[in-house]
């Protein structure tokens, strides 16, 4: 079965500050691996799509890196703002397949 | 351009009471899924459809849950009879077509809970 852990499960942190998120994936044959954000009571929205040949792809001020060697992910989120208090998810599509695994998401709680 | 539209947005039952759930897509896209999230967990897809053919109902629940997609545009999810495990955010999201690559918009959601 095709898995997408993420990590932390949560984290706190100071406006202004930095952090970044974690995301393992079994998914194989690999095609593309999303980051998407869902602020509370909103549907999942994307922030990033990469490929196997791309390693980081930005988005203002949030950054995705890819390894699809070790198949591993990260966000990065610069400076952090009060609008960045989301629960962020990692997607991850089967090359052979429609179908998305979907993290469990990491809950990212910015305070002033 | 709008986007996924839900209604209703917020739906309270009894358990063994059905509920129905309402999906406008984005204009011109022909994939159509919905997907329940339980709080903390990511989305897990219940159904795609393509145009207004079912092509995945494997996660469906077939004796509580039906869908249906007429015209190939708008969907509903029905629940009946309700359970308390029932109790989930409902998305549905809609992509031009059904590839690993083509972006899933996600509507709002309806948060459904089961007393």
């Amino acid at each position: 079965k095709n898995q997408v852990e993420q990590s932390p499960q949560s984290l706190i942190i100071l406006e202004g500050k930095n952090c970044t998120l974690q995301c393992n994936y079994t998914v194989s044959p690999f095609s593309n691996l999303r980051w998407y954000k869902q602020d509370t009571g909103r549907g999942p929205v994307s922030l990033t799509i990469m490929t196997f040949s791309e390693n980081t792809k930005s988005n203002g001020r949030y950054t995705a890196t890819l390894d699809a060697d070790t198949k591993q992910s990260s966000l990065h989120i610069t400076a952090s703002q009060l609008s960045d208090s989301a629960s962020y998810i990692c997607v991850v599509s089967d090359h052979n397949d429609y179908k998305l695994s979907f993290g469990a998401g990491t809950t990212v709680t910015v305070r002033a | 351009e709008a986007g996924v539209v839900q209604s209703p947005r917020y739906k309270i039952i009894e358990k063994k009471q059905p509920v129905a759930f309402w999906c406008n897509p984005i204009s011109g896209h022909n994939t159509l899924y919905w997907y329940r999230q339980n709080l903390g967990q990511g989305p897990e897809l219940l159904i795609r459809y393509e145009n207004e053919e079912a092509v995945d109902d494997s996660q469906l629940p077939k004796d509580r849950f039906s869908a249906e997609r007429l015209k190939g545009v708008d969907s509903t999810l029905k629940i009946q009879p309700a359970e308390l495990g029932d109790s989930a955010v409902y998305l549905c999201a809609s992509s031009l077509a059904g590839g690993p690559s083509d972006t899933q918009y996600f509507g709002p959601g309806t948060r459904l809970t089961v007393l």
